[in-house]
Protein backbone atom coordinates (compact mmCIF):
# COMPACT_ATOMS: atom_id res chain seq x y z
CA UNK A 1 0.00 0.00 0.00
CA UNK A 2 1.09 3.64 -0.51
CA UNK A 3 3.56 4.92 2.37
CA UNK A 4 5.39 8.24 3.03
CA UNK A 5 8.90 8.54 3.16
CA UNK A 6 9.64 9.72 6.83
CA UNK A 7 13.14 10.28 7.58
CA UNK A 8 15.55 9.60 9.20
CA UNK A 9 14.74 6.41 10.09
CA UNK A 10 16.28 7.02 13.86
CA UNK A 11 18.05 9.60 15.86
CA UNK A 12 20.18 9.09 18.69
CA UNK A 13 20.63 12.58 20.35
CA UNK A 14 21.99 14.12 23.79
CA UNK A 15 19.27 15.78 26.07
CA UNK A 16 18.72 19.10 25.16
CA UNK A 17 19.16 19.25 21.68
CA UNK A 18 17.17 19.65 19.11
CA UNK A 19 15.14 17.32 16.69
CA UNK A 20 14.29 17.17 13.59
CA UNK A 21 11.99 15.06 11.32
CA UNK A 22 9.92 15.43 8.02
CA UNK A 23 7.88 13.74 5.47
CA UNK A 24 7.06 13.64 1.79
CA UNK A 25 4.78 12.22 -0.52
CA UNK A 26 4.32 11.78 -4.39
CA UNK A 27 0.62 12.85 -3.98
CA UNK A 28 -1.01 15.83 -1.78
CA UNK A 29 -2.96 15.43 1.33
CA UNK A 30 -5.88 17.41 3.14
CA UNK A 31 -4.11 16.82 6.51
CA UNK A 32 -1.13 16.00 7.98
CA UNK A 33 -0.86 14.43 11.47
CA UNK A 34 2.02 13.37 13.83
CA UNK A 35 1.81 11.02 16.26
CA UNK A 36 3.87 8.94 18.85
CA UNK A 37 4.15 5.43 19.57
CA UNK A 38 5.38 4.14 23.49
CA UNK A 39 6.55 0.31 23.70
CA UNK A 40 3.24 -1.63 24.75
CA UNK A 41 0.98 1.79 23.23
CA UNK A 42 -1.19 2.89 20.35
CA UNK A 43 -0.17 5.77 18.22
CA UNK A 44 -0.57 9.29 20.47
CA UNK A 45 -1.83 12.32 18.48
CA UNK A 46 0.24 14.70 19.02
CA UNK A 47 0.02 18.10 16.33
CA UNK A 48 -2.44 18.02 13.48
CA UNK A 49 -2.31 20.43 10.33
CA UNK A 50 -5.31 20.95 8.22
CA UNK A 51 -4.00 23.76 5.88
CA UNK A 52 -1.16 24.49 3.37
CA UNK A 53 1.26 26.59 5.16
CA UNK A 54 0.39 26.23 8.54
CA UNK A 55 2.61 26.50 11.47
CA UNK A 56 1.53 24.73 14.81
CA UNK A 57 2.89 24.57 17.75
CA UNK A 58 2.01 21.61 20.99
CA UNK A 59 4.62 22.73 23.79
CA UNK A 60 8.52 21.60 22.68
CA UNK A 61 6.72 20.28 19.62
CA UNK A 62 6.70 22.66 16.22
CA UNK A 63 5.21 21.04 12.75
CA UNK A 64 4.56 22.70 9.66
CA UNK A 65 2.02 21.62 6.63
CA UNK A 66 4.13 22.19 3.16
CA UNK A 67 2.84 24.89 0.87
CA UNK A 68 2.80 22.37 -1.50
CA UNK A 69 0.41 19.50 0.40
CA UNK A 70 3.03 17.21 -0.56
CA UNK A 71 5.16 17.17 3.00
CA UNK A 72 5.45 18.12 6.56
CA UNK A 73 8.06 18.19 9.24
CA UNK A 74 8.23 17.88 13.06
CA UNK A 75 10.81 19.62 15.05
CA UNK A 76 10.94 19.31 19.05
CA UNK A 77 13.10 21.50 21.02
CA UNK A 78 15.03 21.21 23.79
CA UNK A 79 14.78 17.41 24.56
CA UNK A 80 14.01 15.34 27.46
CA UNK A 81 14.57 11.69 27.87
CA UNK A 82 10.56 11.20 28.16
CA UNK A 83 10.93 12.36 24.09
CA UNK A 84 11.82 8.77 23.29
CA UNK A 85 9.64 6.63 21.15
CA UNK A 86 9.10 6.06 17.49
CA UNK A 87 7.25 9.24 16.04
CA UNK A 88 4.73 8.74 12.84
CA UNK A 89 3.69 10.99 10.32
CA UNK A 90 0.27 10.49 8.92
CA UNK A 91 -1.72 11.83 6.19
CA UNK A 92 -5.28 11.75 5.63
CA UNK A 93 -6.59 12.80 1.61
CA UNK A 94 -10.70 13.25 3.03
CA UNK A 95 -12.14 14.63 6.33
CA UNK A 96 -13.26 11.12 7.03
CA UNK A 97 -10.33 8.69 5.48
CA UNK A 98 -8.41 6.49 6.37
CA UNK A 99 -4.68 7.47 7.67
CA UNK A 100 -1.45 6.83 5.43
CA UNK A 101 1.74 6.59 8.08
CA UNK A 102 5.48 7.30 7.32
CA UNK A 103 7.31 4.08 8.76
CA UNK A 104 8.28 6.18 11.78
CA UNK A 105 11.79 7.21 13.27
CA UNK A 106 12.87 6.14 16.00
CA UNK A 107 14.25 8.45 18.49
CA UNK A 108 17.09 7.79 21.24
CA UNK A 109 17.97 10.57 24.15
CA UNK A 110 20.57 10.41 26.14
CA UNK A 111 20.42 12.16 29.45
CA UNK B 1 -5.79 6.42 27.83
CA UNK B 2 -7.40 7.18 24.60
CA UNK B 3 -10.90 5.87 25.32
CA UNK B 4 -10.67 2.44 23.07
CA UNK B 5 -10.48 -0.52 24.45
CA UNK B 6 -8.78 -3.59 22.95
CA UNK B 7 -8.98 -7.30 23.69
CA UNK B 8 -7.21 -9.64 24.13
CA UNK B 9 -3.74 -7.41 25.07
CA UNK B 10 -1.72 -10.56 23.29
CA UNK B 11 -2.53 -13.55 21.00
CA UNK B 12 -0.70 -16.68 20.23
CA UNK B 13 -2.21 -19.47 17.63
CA UNK B 14 -0.83 -21.51 15.25
CA UNK B 15 -1.26 -21.43 11.55
CA UNK B 16 -4.06 -22.26 9.60
CA UNK B 17 -6.31 -20.94 13.11
CA UNK B 18 -8.85 -18.52 12.88
CA UNK B 19 -9.02 -15.65 15.72
CA UNK B 20 -11.40 -12.72 16.55
CA UNK B 21 -10.27 -9.17 17.82
CA UNK B 22 -12.26 -7.20 19.59
CA UNK B 23 -13.02 -3.23 19.38
CA UNK B 24 -14.55 -1.03 21.54
CA UNK B 25 -14.79 2.68 20.42
CA UNK B 26 -14.93 5.81 22.14
CA UNK B 27 -18.17 6.91 23.65
CA UNK B 28 -20.18 8.00 20.90
CA UNK B 29 -17.54 7.27 18.00
CA UNK B 30 -19.35 5.95 14.84
CA UNK B 31 -16.34 5.23 13.23
CA UNK B 32 -13.91 2.22 13.86
CA UNK B 33 -10.44 1.96 11.60
CA UNK B 34 -8.51 -1.51 11.58
CA UNK B 35 -5.05 -0.92 10.96
CA UNK B 36 -1.55 -3.65 10.62
CA UNK B 37 1.77 -2.94 12.44
CA UNK B 38 4.08 -4.74 11.12
CA UNK B 39 7.91 -4.41 11.31
CA UNK B 40 8.58 -4.69 7.35
CA UNK B 41 5.32 -2.98 6.35
CA UNK B 42 5.15 -0.45 9.32
CA UNK B 43 1.48 1.14 9.76
CA UNK B 44 -1.18 -0.16 7.21
CA UNK B 45 -4.79 0.43 6.93
CA UNK B 46 -7.05 -2.58 6.84
CA UNK B 47 -11.06 -1.37 6.34
CA UNK B 48 -13.00 1.05 8.00
CA UNK B 49 -16.82 0.75 9.18
CA UNK B 50 -19.31 3.97 9.91
CA UNK B 51 -22.03 3.55 11.74
CA UNK B 52 -22.09 -0.38 11.30
CA UNK B 53 -21.81 -0.01 7.82
CA UNK B 54 -18.24 -0.82 5.26
CA UNK B 55 -17.31 3.03 4.76
CA UNK B 56 -13.51 2.28 3.28
CA UNK B 57 -11.45 -0.92 2.28
CA UNK B 58 -7.29 -0.88 2.65
CA UNK B 59 -5.12 -3.57 2.30
CA UNK B 60 -7.10 -6.26 4.19
CA UNK B 61 -6.38 -10.10 2.91
CA UNK B 62 -9.67 -12.18 1.70
CA UNK B 63 -8.80 -14.29 4.41
CA UNK B 64 -9.92 -11.07 6.81
CA UNK B 65 -13.03 -9.58 7.77
CA UNK B 66 -14.82 -7.12 9.73
CA UNK B 67 -18.08 -6.14 11.19
CA UNK B 68 -19.36 -3.35 13.41
CA UNK B 69 -21.81 -4.32 15.39
CA UNK B 70 -25.22 -2.05 16.98
CA UNK B 71 -23.48 -1.08 19.96
CA UNK B 72 -20.54 0.02 17.89
CA UNK B 73 -18.00 -2.14 18.68
CA UNK B 74 -16.26 -4.12 16.07
CA UNK B 75 -14.56 -7.69 15.31
CA UNK B 76 -11.84 -8.47 13.05
CA UNK B 77 -11.49 -12.02 11.84
CA UNK B 78 -8.71 -13.38 11.01
CA UNK B 79 -8.86 -16.99 9.24
CA UNK B 80 -6.38 -19.29 7.84
CA UNK B 81 -3.65 -17.58 9.97
CA UNK B 82 0.22 -17.82 8.06
CA UNK B 83 3.49 -16.89 9.66
CA UNK B 84 3.60 -13.32 7.93
CA UNK B 85 0.26 -12.57 9.38
CA UNK B 86 2.06 -12.09 13.22
CA UNK B 87 1.64 -8.72 13.66
CA UNK B 88 -0.09 -5.77 16.35
CA UNK B 89 -3.75 -5.25 15.41
CA UNK B 90 -4.66 -1.48 16.73
CA UNK B 91 -7.86 0.03 16.48
CA UNK B 92 -8.99 3.39 16.00
CA UNK B 93 -12.27 5.12 16.50
CA UNK B 94 -13.23 9.08 15.40
CA UNK B 95 -16.20 10.91 15.79
CA UNK B 96 -18.31 12.58 13.19
CA UNK B 97 -16.86 15.80 11.27
CA UNK B 98 -15.65 18.30 13.86
CA UNK B 99 -14.52 21.99 12.24
CA UNK B 100 -10.55 22.72 13.30
CA UNK B 101 -10.43 26.20 14.89
CA UNK B 102 -7.37 27.61 13.39
CA UNK B 103 -8.41 27.39 9.47
CA UNK B 104 -12.02 26.48 10.02
CA UNK B 105 -11.33 22.90 8.20
CA UNK B 106 -13.36 19.60 8.33
CA UNK B 107 -11.09 16.94 10.31
CA UNK B 108 -11.97 13.59 12.45
CA UNK B 109 -9.16 12.78 14.77
CA UNK B 110 -8.40 9.12 15.10
CA UNK B 111 -7.85 7.74 18.96
CA UNK B 112 -6.10 4.42 18.58
CA UNK B 113 -6.81 1.67 21.41
CA UNK B 114 -3.28 -0.26 22.77
CA UNK B 115 -3.35 -2.96 20.33
CA UNK B 116 -3.71 -6.58 19.99
CA UNK B 117 -0.08 -8.43 19.68
CA UNK B 118 -0.98 -11.79 17.18
CA UNK B 119 1.86 -13.76 17.18
CA UNK B 120 1.57 -17.35 14.72
CA UNK B 121 3.83 -20.16 15.04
Amino acid sequence: GQQLNQSPQSMFIQEGEDVSMNCTSSSIFNTWLWYKQEPGEGPVLLIALYKAGELTSNGRLTAQFGITRKDSFLNISASIPSDVGIYFCAGQKGSQGNLIFGKGTKLSVKP
Amino acid sequence: DSGVTQTPKHLITATGQRVTLRCSPRSGDLSVYWYQQSLDQGLQFLIQYYNGEERAKGNILERFSAQQFPDLHSELNLSSLELGDSALYFCASSATIGVAPKSGSSYNEQFFGPGTRLTVL
